[in-house]
């Protein structure tokens, strides 16, 4: 198995400019959500999906898009990039099962100018 | 919603030495505790984890206690050794669904 994979690994984006983090997991997993880690501030949770056509908001959901049409994909959509967003950027995934694992994928560097 | 504090935000020990790693949380319906490593430019990997109808867990050097009536829950570390040396985040599971972190331990063993 994969895992938790994500791409790409860097960007680097004007300001106002849009595009698709993408997040695949191969674990069969139904959970699967979207943090962003800020120095000093830990794992903010974005949006999350219990299930393929549900999503629900996080902490920070303001300008990020999700959308989940298959258990395995998970993509997060930056509408309009700013500043503000330039962050490290992970995806996770776990069962159904509030107390089992959440793994984690390599994670998204990305930069707005 | 939930909210978790995470202290000291670093902690030095020398090797050898035990390092303690605290968090209090907020929402006395969160159910399940995992604890965090994450090294440098690596993604965070779980270390151990409680549920909260458990006191105690150990994993050989690690062990985390959980006191539900003062919602607080810690991190202990025997034994500190350089490869221990990486970034400590507390998470607690509110609403059945959203895992919510702590800022994060910067630990530093020196050896």
């Amino acid at each position: 198995n994969a895992g938790v994979t994500q791409t790409p690994k860097f960007q680097v984006l004007k300001t106002g400019q849009s595009m698709t983090l993408q997040c695949a997991q191969d674990m069969n997993h139904e959970y699967m959500s979207w943090y962003r880690q800020d120095p000093g501030m830990g794992l903010r949770l974005i949006h999350y999906s219990v299930g393929a056509g549900i999503t629900d908001q996080g902490e920070v959901p303001n300008g990020y898009n999700v959308s989940r049409s298959t258990t395995e994909d998970f993509p997060l959509r930056l509408l309009s990039a700013a500043p503000s967003q330039t962050s490290v950027y992970f995806c996770a995934s776990r069962t159904g099962y509030s107390t089992d694992t959440q793994y984690f994928g390599p994670g998204t560097r990305l930069t707005v100018l | 919603g939930e909210n978790v504090e995470q202290h000291p935000s670093t902690l030095s020990v020398q090797e050898g030495d035990s390092a303690v790693i605290k968090c209090t949380y907020s929402d006395s319906a969160s159910n399940y505790f995992p604890w965090y490593k994450q090294e440098l430019g690596k993604r965070p990997q779980l270390i151990i984890d409680i549920r909260s109808n458990v006191g105690e867990k150990k994993d050989q050097r690690i062990a985390v206690t959980l006191n539900k009536t003062a919602k607080h829950f810690s991190l202990h570390i025997t034994e500190t050794q350089p490869e221990d040396s990486a970034v400590y985040f507390c998470a607690a599971c509110s609403d059945g669904n959203k895992l919510v972190f702590g800022a994060g331990t910067i630990l530093r063993v020196k050896s």
